[in-house]
């Protein structure tokens, strides 16, 4: 059973395009929602992270969009550029030493 | 940097095979656990491990067990590899009982059993 479900498996953006990677969860204990980036050969590694107390959380290109009613979060890149082709998982935790709940990946790519 | 060492990057074992995967992490982290990632179902949790000897199921443990002697090692292992074991092996770690403390990957291993 998938608790955290995510869209969509693969994109395709753009050079300067906005990505746009969305996840909707079931469990309203989540307290923790993070973003992991992970290049081909590599380990994830966390890109951003927000807390439901919030509604958007914005660090550099990288914006978390949280809507706590809809049980829904996204993860929207702007400026699109090749270097950030990747694939991309959300995630949600709730206590318990972080154990962390992943989505199912998005594929970027993002074309020159 | 923090830093998760998975030692073995690529295997290939026949079915039948007892397969050992070591993972250590140099920050003191109290927390490790083993992920396991297929395409289309993301990372999915084995097994972790919250201090020294101690160790919880994950959502998929069947066929796997760990071993955490020491602190900053954390060991997967495979009792009688399967084909369907066949998979990128990602370790990690973090720091502390809190949601929301950051969890490190190692480069994962990449098994194959044949």
């Amino acid at each position: 059973q998938q608790q955290v479900k995510q869209s969509p498996q693969s994109l395709i953006v753009q050079k300067g395009g906005i990505s746009i990677i969305n996840c909707a969860y079931e469990n309203t204990a989540f307290d923790y929602f993070p973003w992991y980036q992970q290049f081909p050969g590599k380990g994830p590694a966390l890109l951003i992270a927000i807390r439901p107390d919030v509604s958007e959380k914005k660090e550099g290109r990288f914006t978390i969009s949280f809507n706590k009613s809809a049980k829904q979060f996204s993860l929207h890149i702007m400026d699109s550029q090749p270097g950030d082709s990747a694939t991309y998982f959300c995630a949600a935790s709730t206590g318990g030493y972080n154990k962390l709940i992943f989505g199912a990946g998005t594929r970027l790519a993002v074309h020159p | 940097d923090v830093k998760v060492t998975q030692s073995s990057r690529y295997l290939v074992k026949r079915t039948g095979e007892k397969v050992f995967l070591e993972c250590v992490q140099d920050m003191d982290h109290e927390n490790m656990f083993w992920y396991r990632q297929d395409p289309g179902l993301g990372l999915r949790l084995i097994y972790f491990s919250y201090d020294v000897k101690m160790k919880e199921k994950g959502d998929i443990p069947e066929g796997y067990s760990v071993s955490r002697e020491k602190k900053e090692r954390f060991s997967l292992i495979l009792e009688s590899a399967s084909t369907n074991q066949t998979s990128m092996y990602l370790c990690a770690s973090s720091f502390g009982t809190a949601s929301g403390n950051t969890i490190y990957f190692g480069e994962g291993s990449w098994l194959t059993v044949v």
